[in-house]
Parts: structure tokens; sequence; C-alpha cells
């Protein structure tokens, strides 16, 4: 099973477009992030959500916003696409309240602007 | 806020043979250090991590020592394997649940047959 999911996999589109992407956690974590991971392989914080409230915004620009419709789902949504955004997402869920801070990500989701 | 270096960014090894990758970070505050793989095309996958309050653990061919003082914390794989070539994050965070890792820049290791 499953435990951090994402989808598309792979998303291809124009500068301009908007876009989503979307993550589920079947592992009843209550914070769940959104990493990106430039060409050089370099991973970087964007956002985590707890308790569906917005607790980190790490000088993210505007055109990302998190969205979580519930505990379980944290989806990313991106406006105005640039070619700077091309760049693999990752979501990840950790548990709180105790936690070790032990973080789990998704597959990932490659993203590409031309 | 946080800072996290990691050394050496490329790693060779013959086959067998330990693994040693290197980081240091910054801030005094943080007292969790994951460690994570990340195989071509997936996601990092979590395979040891320690807290501040612990100086060595170690799970089977793999083990992490931190030095709190120095601000050091590094990662060792012995008689390594094919299926360890990967490219190997070091991270650090506060801890608290609701805290995103602070990434090292990766280590490629690769593995020679």
């Amino acid at each position: 099973d499953t435990a951090v999911s994402q989808t598309p996999k792979y998303l291809v589109t124009q500068m301009g477009n908007d876009k989503s992407i979307k993550c589920e956690q079947n592992l009843g974590h209550d914070t769940m992030y959104w990493y990106k991971q430039d060409s050089k392989k370099f991973l970087k914080i964007m956002f985590s959500y707890n308790n569906k409230e917005l607790i980190i915004n790490e000088t993210v620009p505007n055109r990302f916003s998190p969205k979580s419709p519930d505990k379980a789902h944290l989806n990313l949504h991106i406006n105005s696409l640039e070619l700077g955004d091309s760049a693999v997402y990752f979501c990840a869920s950790s548990p709180t309240s105790g936690s070790l801070g032990e973080q789990f990500f998704g597959p990932g989701t490659r993203l590409t602007v031309l | 806020g946080e800072n996290v270096e990691q050394h050496p960014s490329t790693l060779s090894v013959q086959e067998g043979d330990s693994a040693v990758i290197k980081c240091t970070y910054s801030d005094s505050a943080s007292n969790y250090f994951p460690w994570y793989k990340q195989e071509l095309g997936k996601g990092p996958q979590l395979i040891i991590d320690i807290r501040s309050n612990v100086g060595e653990k170690k799970d089977q061919r793999i083990a992490v020592t931190l030095n709190k003082t120095a601000k050091h914390f590094s990662l060792h794989i012995t008689e390594t394997q094919p299926e360890d070539s990967a490219v190997y994050f070091c991270a650090a965070s506060s801890g608290g649940g609701a805290d995103g890792l602070t990434f090292g820049k990766g280590t490629h290791l690769i593995i020679q047959p």
C-alpha cells in the first residue's frame, strides 16, 4: 500500500498556464509538506500544513498556493507558470505530537515548463 | 535559519569497502538529524536518523554519529553493495512535527564492482 502518493508523476505545460499537483497520505499523519528539488538535486522546503493550517512559507512566490481539503490531502496549485518552476516537487508527511520528526516522501512530480 | 553542509558531493568506493559521508549544521537548536537515500526517479527514503541526546546509532550496515559540540554528523556504510549506489542526503531540524527539514546538497555514492 502506498503511504504518500502524488499525481501526476510527470507534468509538461506551457509558460503562463495554471496547474495543480495532488498529494494524499494514508498514514494518518497530521502534518504535510511540499518540497522542491531543482536540477542540481537540491531539496528545499516550500510549505508545511498542520491540521489544515499553513505554518511555514519559505519565501515561495504567491503564485504557489497549497490547498488542504482534509488532513490526508495537500494539493499544490501553481498559477502563471514560469520556466524556473521546472523541477521535481515532492510531497511528504509526518506525525505530530510526540513525533521524532520523521518525514515520509512521495514519489515526486516532475514539472517541465516549456 | 539552519544551514547544512554536506561532503563529498561524489564518493566512489569499491564493493565491500566502507563509505563515510559528513555533514555540518549551523543552528544549535537543531536536534533531529535524518539521512535519506534517493534512487533515480524516486522520492527520498529515510534510512536512519539520530536525535541530539544520542551520540551514535547503528542499524545493520548503516551507522550515524553525532558530535553536538562540533555540530557534525556522519553516515557510515560498511560492506558496501551495488544496491547502495544512490544519492544520500543529510538533513537537520528542530524535531518538532511541524518543522520542515533543511537538507544538505547530497552525495552521489557510486559502488564500483
